[in-house]
């Protein structure tokens, strides 16, 4: 099994719409996750980092469930600029952070 | 702030020929330092890791290897390139109060 695993999507939404994907992860020990948003043939750049209790950053909400051992990520008002993959990482241990294949989202007009 | 800068931006090499890619921080000091590797449409792939001066943690074993000459600087190199080799190579810090890792803007490799 993966360390992290993603629905590699593609999620096609209109403008405006919702859109919300998840990311499960294989170790419970886990203790620190995070949102990066890839555009094509770009580095990584975090998004946000997930917390305990949820955050939210505008537009973007992200939730941690440690029970089921997975995180969301949820996109409101959807913009066209907002078309990327989006890549959940989960950090194991001091060092090393484990990072999904990512989700694609496309954003349509 | 820190910045994080990695070159060459794009290389196009033939098999069997060496590499070196370098990576420098800025802005910090003594952080801990990764190279990733995503191949076409693939996640991202932990090759080596550094704590410090001389420290290299490797991932998976491979041709490649990675050195850390001064606290800001990380290089990856290989002696003979394999087809295999191909990828977009990231070079990350990561902060160490949060964990957070920042990417510099990534090399792509070609091996024809």
């Amino acid at each position: 099994r993966k360390e992290v695993e993603q629905d590699p999507g593609p999620f096609n939404v209109p403008e405006g719409a919702t859109v919300a994907f998840n990311c499960t992860y294989s170790n419970s020990a886990s203790q620190s996750f995070f949102w990066y948003r890839q555009d094509c043939r770009k580095e990584p750049k975090l998004l946000m980092s997930v917390y305990s209790s949820g955050n939210e950053d505008g537009r973007f909400t992200a939730q941690l469930n440690r029970a089921s051992q997975y995180i969301s990520l949820l996109i409101r008002d959807s913009k066209l600029s907002d078309s990327a993959t989006y890549l959940c990482a989960v950090n194991h241990n001091d060092y090393k952070l484990s990072f999904g294949a990512g989700t694609t989202v496309t954003v349509r007009a | 702030s820190q910045t994080i800068h990695q070159w060459p931006a794009t290389l196009v090499q033939p098999v069997g020929s060496p590499l070196s890619l370098e990576c420098t921080v800025e802005g910090t000091s003594n952080p801990n330092l990764y190279w990733y590797r995503q191949a076409a449409g693939r996640g991202l792939q932990l090759l080596f890791y550094s704590v410090g001066i001389g420290q290299i943690s490797s991932e998976v074993p491979q041709n490649l290897s990675a050195s850390r000459p001064q606290d800001r600087q990380f290089i990856l190199s290989s002696k003979k390139l394999l087809l295999s080799d191909s990828g977009f190579y990231l070079c990350a810090w990561r902060r160490e109060d949060t964990g957070e890792l920042f990417f510099g803007e990534g090399s792509r490799l070609t091996v024809l």
